[in-house]
This record gives structure tokens, C-alpha cells and sequence, in this order.
């Protein structure tokens, strides 16, 4: 089966730019989940969507991030303004929710530079 | 507080020697535990969960409620070996991990 598929894979902005990332995930997976990670951090989970509807978003820092997962398939980030400390790969995953399995299938990732 | 240490940043060992990766975990529920692996260039995948009891490429982990610990162990490490290891844990009934900081392993000829 195909993977998660992330665009674009690099992106460098300025401060105060907006950048927006782009999240196709497998086939059929339900479950879709957005993860920061800092270099040196483990992932930290931004947002998790079910469906086209939001399960948790408790830790997105909503004045400047949003998401969405429009019809429940494809889902975007975007950060707008962008700060130094945004500087992260982004990455998706999905996942299916049939009761008995919850592995995550990754992405490859964005990784964002912001300067 | 829902929390995963990996206090190593850095495991350094030669061929054939054995590895333990350490984990340890904060939760007051019970949880359900993994881990990770990311290979030089590839993208983060799943190793092993801890309620499937499984030897995955000849690694085990072994959830210990007392001492709240999930460490991963191999007893002979190969080169390809090398990546790096999270360890995560899922609470509750959520989809959600949470991940440690990762250690890096470096298998040595």
C-alpha cells in the first residue's frame, strides 16, 4: 500500500511569513495525527483528527497554527506568523481505528526553517 | 503527569555485543507502550508493542509496572542496527503517543 505522503519536504520562510504543509494519508486510515519534533525532541502531537473532526488539539498553539481535514481525507498545517522557534520537521501520520490496531504510519516529514 | 524518559542520548556499542535501550514511564493508568525506530533516511516506524510480547528483528521489551520501565533489549547487536530508537506511550483509550527524546544507537565493527 502507498504511504503517508508529506509536502514539501524542506521549507525555508522568515520570521512573521506564513507557511502552509500538506498531509495525504493512507488509504481508508481514519485517523489522522500532526507531530512537531525539535531537533533533539521526540515527535510532540499537535492535532489528531477523526475522521474530518478534531479529537485533540490541546497542545496547538491556536494564535498561530491551525489545521484542517476538509471531506476527512487530505489535511493541511499552517502557521501564520511563523517564529524562530517553529523551526521543526512536521510530521503526519494515520493511523486506522478498527478497535484492535492503533500503529501509526509516518510520513517522511517537513522540515520547516524559519530564519 | 504523562511522561517518557529515555535518559541516553547516545548508546555506543560494538558488533555483537548485547544493547538495552532504557525507558521509563509516567502514568497513572494503564498504559500501553512501543517502540519506535527511525533507520538513517527512512521514516519513523513501529519496532514492537508491548501487548503483542513479540521478538522483532531480535529485539524484546518487557513492560515492568513496578519500576515503570519499558526497556528494549537485544542480546547480540548487528551494524544494522544502528538508528534511532523512541520509545512512546499511548494513554488510555486515546490515539495519541507520547514520545520520549530518542536514543541513538551506533553499532561499531
Amino acid at each position: 500500500e502507498a504511504g503517508v505522503a508529506q509536502s514539501p519536504r524542506y521549507k525555508i520562510i522568515e520570521k512573521r511569513q506564513s507557511v502552509a504543509f500538506w498531509c495525504n494519508p493512507i488509504s481508508g486510515h481514519a485517523t489522522l495525527y500532526w507531530y512537531q519534533q525539535i531537533l533533539g525532541q521526540g515527535p510532540k502531537l499537535l492535532i489528531q483528527f477523526q475522521n474530518n473532526g478534531v479529537v485533540d488539539d490541546s497542545q496547538l498553539p491556536k494564535d498561530r497554527f491551525s489545521a484542517e481535514r476538509l471531506k476527512g481525507v487530505d489535511s493541511t498545517l499552517k502557521i501564520q506568523p511563523a517564529k524562530l522557534e517553529d523551526s521543526a520537521v512536521y510530521l503526519c501520520a494515520s493511523s486506522a481505528t478498527d478497535g484492535s490496531s492503533y500503529e501509526q504510519y509516518f510520513g517522511p516529514g517537513t522540515r520547516l526553517t524559519v530564519t | 503527569a504523562q511522561r517518557v524518559t529515555q535518559p541516553e542520548k547516545l548508546l555506543s556499542v560494538f558488533k555483537g555485543a548485547p544493547v538495552e535501550l532504557k525507558c521509563n514511564y509516567s502514568y497513572s493508568g494503564s498504559p500501553e507502550l512501543f517502540w519506535y525506530v527511525q533507520y538513517s533516511r527512512q521514516r519513523l516506524q513501529l519496532l514492537l508493542r508491548h501487548i503483542s510480547r513479540e521478538s522483532i528483528k531480535g529485539f524484546t521489551a518487557d513492560l515492568n509496572k513496578g519500576e515503570t520501565s519499558f526497556h528494549l533489549k537485544k542480546p547480540f547487536a548487528q551494524e544494522e542496527d544502528s538508528a534511532m530508537y523512541y520509545c512512546a506511550l499511548r494513554p488510555g483509550n486515546t490515539g495519541k503517543l507520547i514520545f520520549g527524546q530518542g536514543t541513538t544507537l551506533q553499532v561499531k565493527p
